[in-house]
């Protein structure tokens, strides 16, 4: 079945600086993969997604980029704010008669330093 | 607009028992998805509903069950429950079928069950 990797687990950064988050998936029927953003004591908050079609996408401070041959995304989050402190979790999700979707990585802690 | 809610937020249970957990989805969403989240296997999907059918299953024992009703409102029953059972039940709607990768999902906070 699928397998996706996250790397770092934990994230420190300056204010201002920038923050990358990597995945890699085992996958290749995988062709959709959202980025979630989960403060404490909250549910996981959709902050971006790409498609296999798109090689990258970006909204605002945030981009996420897609390579399909070597199997990997990244996001990418721009001028650190301590409001981006939370965990970020990765996904890679395949259609519906591919079998079990939606396999999740194990997560990164960002800290934002002020 | 509401956005995805779930009963009750913490519920402390005993090995053997069951539990029954809700989630109201956000209005006019017909999709409603189930996670499991632990620290150590992280966030997993259960199953997801559509139209009062389930429509997709993770990896979880018979145990772990569900079902929606026609307000598109939908409850996750575990049965025998297992100290390992222990974790935050994340309940998330969408519009249509998000295993059809054409709808995002949305997330509620949770229910955080405790099984001693």
């Amino acid at each position: 079945g699928e397998n996706v990797e996250q790397h770092p687990s934990t994230l420190s950064v300056q204010e201002g600086d920038s923050a990358v988050i990597k995945c890699t998936y085992s996958d290749s029927a995988s062709n959709y993969f959202p980025w979630y953003k989960q403060e404490l004591g909250k549910g996981p908050q959709l902050i971006i997604d790409i498609r296999s079609n798109v090689g990258e996408k970006k909204d605002q401070r945030i981009a996420v980029t897609l390579n399909k041959t070597a199997k990997h995304f990244s996001l990418h989050i721009t001028e650190t704010q301590p409001e981006d402190s939370a965990v970020y979790f990765c996904a890679a999700s395949k259609p519906r008669n591919y079998g079990q979707n939606f396999v999740f990585g194990p997560g990164t802690r960002l800290s934002v330093l002020p | 607009k509401a956005g995805v809610t779930q009963t009750p937020r913490y519920l402390i249970k005993t090995r053997g028992q069951q539990v029954t957990l809700s989630c109201s989805p956000i209005s006019g969403h017909r999709s409603v998805s189930w996670y499991q989240q632990t620290p150590g296997q992280g966030l997993q999907f259960l199953f997801e509903y559509f139209s009062e059918t389930q429509r997709n299953k993770g990896n979880f024992p018979g145990r772990f069950s569900g079902r929606q009703f026609s307000n598109s409102r939908s409850e996750m029953n575990v049965s025998t429950l297992e100290l390992g059972d222990s974790a935050l039940y994340l309940c998330a709607s969408s519009l249509g079928l998000v295993s059809d990768l054409k709808e995002t999902q949305y997330f509620g906070p949770g229910t955080r069950l405790l099984v001693l």
